[in-house]
């Protein structure tokens, strides 16, 4: 079965200070995608980036990329030059074959917060 | 509207009582997906239509929940008999149809909901 695993409950950041976000994931599936979901207090998620299990090159998006290793199953997300703003939630999820590509499954998040 | 609406935004309801929660996709989306999210957690999957038909309602917790989407547009969530565990933030998304691991769902603001 899919599962995600984010191993850190909270994390913090001094702003303008890059931060990584671990995320491990477990699938038996090829083919899969991988996303990061930004959740601030106000409770929307905000899609941030997707990494295909094909993709030889990893995702960036502006001051977010992906660390994606595929035989360690780890899909770190780094923020480059932190912003107060990016003080929020922040979650892993995964599409698979597995499951027919319906359903996002999500990790447990790690709680960002951005010092100044 | 542009993005997904979720109705109400809060409701608080005593133990027992019937609830309904309303979402409204993005125009054109065909996927629509319900998510439980209670504090502290990630999103767990409840129920997934393609159009108008469940096509995975695996993660439903038990048959006091139940989900409809009559016209394949709008999808009210139902819950009989609540219960105080049920509190929780109810999240809707919504994507075009799910023809591979790179579709990105797009979410609401949620429904918290607050069973006394």
């Amino acid at each position: 079965a899919q599962k995600i695993t984010q191993t850190q409950p909270g994390m913090f950041v001094q702003e303008k200070e890059a931060v990584t976000l671990d995320c491990t994931y477990d699938t038996s599936d090829q083919s899969y995608g991988l996303f990061w979901y930004k959740q601030p207090s106000s409770g929307e998620m905000i899609f941030l980036i997707y990494q295909g299990s094909y993709d030889e090159q990893n995702a960036t998006e502006g001051r977010y990329s992906l660390n994606f290793q595929k035989a360690r199953k780890s899909a770190n997300l780094v923020i480059s030059a932190s912003q107060l703003g990016d003080s929020a939630m922040y979650f892993c999820a995964m599409r698979g074959a597995e499951t027919s590509y319906d359903k996002v499954i999500f990790g447990p998040g790690t709680s960002l917060s951005v010092i100044p | 509207g542009a993005g997904v609406s979720q109705t109400p935004s809060n409701k608080v309801t005593e133990k027992g009582k019937y609830v309904e929660l309303r979402c409204d996709p993005i125009s054109g989306h065909t996927a629509l997906y319900w998510y439980r999210q209670s504090l502290g957690q990630g999103p767990e999957f409840l129920i997934y239509f393609q159009g108008t038909g469940a096509a995975d309602d695996s993660g439903l917790p038990n048959d006091r929940f139940f989900a409809v989407r009559p016209e394949g547009s709008v999808s009210t969530l139902k819950i009989q008999r609540t219960e105080r565990g049920d509190s929780a933030v109810y999240l809707c998304a919504s994507s075009p149809r799910a023809q591979g691991a790179n579709t990105e769902a797009f979410f609401g603001q949620g429904t918290r909901l607050t069973v006394v």
